[in-house]
């Protein structure tokens, strides 16, 4: 299995809802990453898990929630957004840091806010 | 992480080969280099990376210039399902960060 899984595909949410978007693989890989992509720009780092441990957080809003509950599955739970968090969200694993570290990219979860 | 700098874009004829430059005038040692590409409305696809020599795999082939300051990425004989955004993006070899810069925008014509 060399795929990152990702859902729901699409996913559209009130202000006051509360969501998750979910991402799974299964090849070993112990660090995870969440990236945002708005229309038409480059993707934008989030979080980065480490062997389940969150090591990275890009000044990220607290309205994004990470969860890395095994070293297969990474959440990213959604609460209290705004419109202008409707983006693609993107979930990716590597193997570890040291030396050339490739990432495999799931297909994305496209958030629309209302 | 250094930065790179990329045509906004570039168009190529089917079955001809595609080159894309990228600078990196402050890459350390210790930085690759990575191309990913992302097809419209799909998650980004690893292509190539290289330190110091030049790769070549069964997507592509990455020549980087021997003062490391800049490299191309070469699509040998291009394909209408080449069209996408080629990033090229440099990392230091113990961080976790991949940091994708604003890409090339690469149309196929056929």
């Amino acid at each position: 299995d060399t795929e990152v899984t990702q859902t729901p595909k699409h996913l559209v949410m009130g202000m006051t809802n509360k969501k998750s978007l979910k991402c799974e693989q299964h090849m070993g890989h112990r660090a995870m990453y969440w990236y945002k992509q708005k229309a038409k720009k480059p993707p934008e780092l989030m979080f980065v898990y480490s062997y389940e441990k969150l090591s990275i957080n890009e000044s990220v809003p607290s309205r994004f929630s990470p969860e890395c509950p095994n070293s297969s599955l990474l959440n990213l739970h959604l609460h209290a957004l705004q419109p202008e968090d409707s983006a693609l969200y993107l979930c990716a694993s590597s193997p570890h840091s040291s030396g050339a570290n490739v990432l495999t990219f799931g297909a994305g979860s496209r958030l629309t806010v209302l | 992480d250094a930065k790179t700098t990329q045509p906004t874009s570039m168009d190529c004829a089917e079955g001809r080969a595609a080159n894309l430059p990228c600078n990196h005038s402050t890459i350390s040692g210790n930085e690759y280099v990575y191309w990913y590409r992302q097809i419209h409305s799909q998650g980004p696809q690893y292509i190539i990376h290289g330190l110091k020599n030049n790769e070549t795999n069964e997507m592509a082939s990455l020549i980087i210039t021997e003062d490391r300051k800049s490299s191309t990425l070469i699509l040998p004989h291009a394909t209408l399902r080449d069209t996408a955004v080629y990033y090229c993006i440099v990392r230091l070899d113990s961080s976790y960060k991949l940091i994708f810069g604003s890409g090339t925008r690469l149309l196929v014509r056929p």
